[in-house]
């Protein structure tokens, strides 16, 4: 069964550095997204993709993030300059046309800033 | 954003019996409304969902059920398994599904 998959599954870094997370979508999905769960909340919409490029963003996702599918198979999420609150399980999810908006979700990339 | 309220963080239910997951929404936009389960340390997992033009959607041993006019969904799962034992998240969807708002969880204890 296709799935997506995420990586790193756990990444540490220092206060300032800049992170990338990689997500390989399921092949034959068109729309693509970011959530994220600080630990012990709510599962937090960040960002939206489809035809490259953004289709919706929350509050959250600021200057500091960007995403792109540079190759038409990898969906990535940037931080330019972490923050301890951007310490997180973020969660890439993809989903195919119409249908009920069924999200299929990765296992999630754990990010610790120190 | 508190378009999408679980306000129960918990349940604990017997094995064999109902558990009733409660959900209430703000948004009037969205078009379809739906339920993920989650184990720790896993992605959510979609198990079903509901048009907003519907009341009732059935899926083997979940049912959704849409009150409209109350703002109100709620899932029901018979008879309740210990496998079950997961966090469960109501959503809702609109504009295409560009957009999926979740909300804070309700943590389900099914005991054997």
């Amino acid at each position: 069964e296709p799935e997506v998959t995420q990586t790193p599954s756990h990444q540490v870094t220092q206060m300032g550095q800049e992170v990338i997370l990689r997500c390989v979508p399921i092949s034959n999905h068109l729309y693509f997204y970011w959530y994220r769960q600080i630990l012990g909340q709510k599962v937090e919409f960040l960002v939206s993709f489809y035809n490259n490029e953004i289709s919706e963003k929350s509050e959250i996702f600021d200057d500091q993030f960007s995403v792109e599918r540079p190759d038409g198979s990898n969906f990535t999420l940037k931080i330019r300059s972490t923050k301890l609150e951007d310490s997180a399980m973020y969660f890439c999810a993809s989903r195919r046309q119409g249908g009920s908006g069924e999200l299929f979700f990765g296992e999630g990339s754990r990010l610790t800033v120190l | 954003d508190q378009q999408v309220k679980q306000n129960s963080p918990s349940l604990s239910v017997q094995e064999g019996r109902i558990s009733i997951l409660n959900c209430d929404y703000t948004n009037s936009m969205f078009d379809y409304f739906l339920w993920y389960k989650k184990y720790p340390a896993e992605g959510p997992t979609f198990l079903i969902s509901i048009s907003s033009i519907k009341d009732k959607n059935e899926d083997g041993r979940f049912t959704v059920f849409l009150n409209k006019s109350a703002k109100h969904l709620s899932l029901h799962i018979v008879p309740s398994q210990p496998g079950d034992s997961a966090v469960y998240f109501c959503a809702g969807s609109n504009g295409g599904g560009f957009k999926t708002i979740f909300g804070a969880g309700t943590r389900l204890f099914v005991k054997a």
